[in-house]
């Protein structure tokens, strides 16, 4: 079964460069949300969107912005880099009319050096 | 906004022991608590979920319950298993669904051979 796709899966930046992830949500979902999880920390809602539009905003920082486009795939993209941005970046799906269930992605791990 | 704690954050266990894991929750307007299993490097995977409308559901060797009056929801994990070893989150939404989760800290449960 077709699972949410992320890429890149690994990504080394460094301080202050720009980065974008990308999210394939399973096929026929419509809802997309981002998550960050730290080492060893819990994921940390960031923002949501339901059918391009966005749905919920969470802790996500002024840096970061993210879009969904026609086909549902979406970009989280993150500008002026910290050290602090280094973590496991998740992005889940739910599908259409039912989100009641996440399926998450394999997750972006970025590092910043 | 939302508060999820949980309790423990490690947890050992022999093999064929049951393993409790508890969490509560702040906002009463909460109406949604899945429990997430992560094994380490890989994405959470939904286990199960509880409705507010439900004081307890069971999946074969994995049960929830709530106690809504109390704010706090419980995982069973009975029989358990090595292949059971991961780190265990709870979480919780108010929009009856996996939007905006705010998840727990994460257990560590060990299952010892």
């Amino acid at each position: 079964a077709a699972g949410v796709i992320q890429s890149p899966r690994h990504l080394i930046k460094e301080k202050r460069e720009t980065a974008t992830l990308k999210c394939y949500p399973i096929p026929r979902h419509d809802t997309v949300y981002w998550y960050q999880q730290g080492p060893g920390q819990d994921p940390q809602f960031l923002i949501s969107f339901y059918e391009k539009m966005q749905s919920d905003k969470g802790s996500i920082p002024d840096r970061f912005s993210a879009q969904q486009f026609s086909d549902y795939h979406s970009e989280l993209n993150m500008s002026s880099l910290e050290l602090g941005d280094s973590a496991l970046y998740f992005c889940a799906s739910s599908p259409i009319g039912q989100a009641t269930e996440a399926f998450f992605g394999q997750g972006t791990r970025l590092t910043v050096v | 906004g939302e508060n999820v704690e949980q309790h423990p954050s490690t947890l050992s266990v022999q093999e064929g022991d049951s393993a409790v894991i508890k969490c509560t929750y702040s906002d009463s307007a909460s109406n949604y608590f899945p429990w997430y299993k992560q094994e380490l490097g890989k994405r959470p995977q939904l286990i199960i979920d509880i409705r507010s409308n439900v004081g307890e559901k069971k999946d074969q060797r994995i049960a929830v319950t709530l106690n809504k009056t109390a704010k706090h929801f419980s995982l069973h994990i009975t029989e358990t298993q090595p292949e059971d070893s991961a780190v265990y989150f709870c979480a919780a939404s108010a929009s009856g669904s996996a939007r905006q989760l705010t998840f727990g800290s994460g257990t560590q449960l060990t299952v010892l051979p």
